[in-house]
C-alpha cells in the first residue's frame, strides 16, 4: 500500500531562518510527487510536481527536490506569510489517478 | 486565473438526510475528483471521474455516495443518508491531463452532520 510520511509534524522558525521539510514515500511506481500548501479552512494550493529522482523545482523562497525515496521542501529566508501546512502527495503509474497525501507539516514563521 | 469553485461553503444536516455538494471544475479540465479531510487528519481520496464515468473509487466511497456531471460545467457529490462520521471538509479537484497529474483543488465544503 502506498505510504507517505512527512516530518516534522510541526516546525516553528524565526523570520529569515531557513529549513527543510521532509516527505518519505513508498510506492511501487511513482508517476509524480506533488507539494501543496494548505491554509486553515482552505483547499490545498498546488506548488510543485516532481517526476524523477534528481529533479528540482523552485518558486520564490521554496525549492523542492526528489530522490528515489524522499522529497525535500527547502524554505529559504522565510517570511510570516509562508506560515501554512505543507502537504506532500504521490500518484502511482498503475492506472491509479488518486493522490495519496501525507499528514502534512504545519509551518509557523514568527516575525 | 481559472479556479475550482464549490458550493455551499458550509452545509449542516441531520443524520440520515441526503446532501448534494456542488463543484464547478476548471473549464478545460477533463478529470474530476472528490477528496475529504476529517478535522486533523489526512486528505483522503474518494473518487475520480472521467468521460462521464467513475474511473476509480476508494473503500470510503460506498453505496451511500454517488457522483454526477449533470451538465457541461457542474460536478456533484451526493451522500444519500448522512452519518455522523461523514462530517468533514469535502474538496473537489480537477486536472487537465492524467499524464501531467497536477490536480487543482477547490476551497472545500465543510459538512457538519448532527
Amino acid at each position: 500500500e502506498d505510504q507517505v510520511t512527512q516530518s516534522p509534524e510541526a516546525l516553528r522558525l524565526q523570520e529569515g531562518e531557513s529549513s527543510s521539510l521532509n516527505c518519505s514515500y513508498t510506492v511501487s511506481g511513482l508517476r509524480g510527487l506533488f507539494w501543496y500548501r494548505q491554509d486553515p479552512g482552505k483547499g490545498p494550493e498546488f506548488l510543485f510536481t516532481l517526476y524523477s529522482a534528481g529533479e528540482e523545482k523552485e518558486k520564490e523562497r521554496l525549492k523542492a527536490t526528489l530522490t528515489k525515496k524522499e522529497s525535500f521542501l527547502h524554505i529559504t529566508a522565510p517570511k510570516p506569510e509562508d506560515s501554512a501546512t505543507y502537504l506532500c502527495a504521490v500518484s502511482e503509474f498503475q492506472g491509479a489517478q488518486k493522490l495519496v497525501f501525507g499528514q502534512g507539516t504545519r509551518l509557523t514563521i514568527n516575525p | 486565473e481559472p479556479e475550482v469553485t464549490q458550493t455551499p461553503s458550509h452545509q449542516v444536516t441531520q443524520m440520515g438526510q441526503e446532501v448534494i455538494l456542488r463543484c464547478v471544475p476548471i473549464s478545460n479540465h477533463l478529470y474530476f475528483y472528490w477528496y475529504r479531510q476529517i478535522l486533523g487528519q489526512k486528505v483522503e481520496f474518494l473518487v475520480s471521474f472521467y468521460n462521464n464515468e467513475i474511473s476509480e473509487k476508494s473503500e470510503i466511497f460506498d453505496d451511500q455516495f454517488s457522483v454526477e456531471r449533470p451538465d457541461g460545467s457542474n460536478f456533484t457529490l451526493k451522500i444519500r443518508s448522512t452519518k455522523l462520521e461523514d462530517s468533514a471538509m469535502y474538496f473537489c479537484a480537477s486536472s487537465q491531463k492524467i499524464a501531467i497529474g497536477e490536480q487543482f483543488f477547490g476551497p472545500g465544503t465543510r459538512l457538519t452532520v448532527l
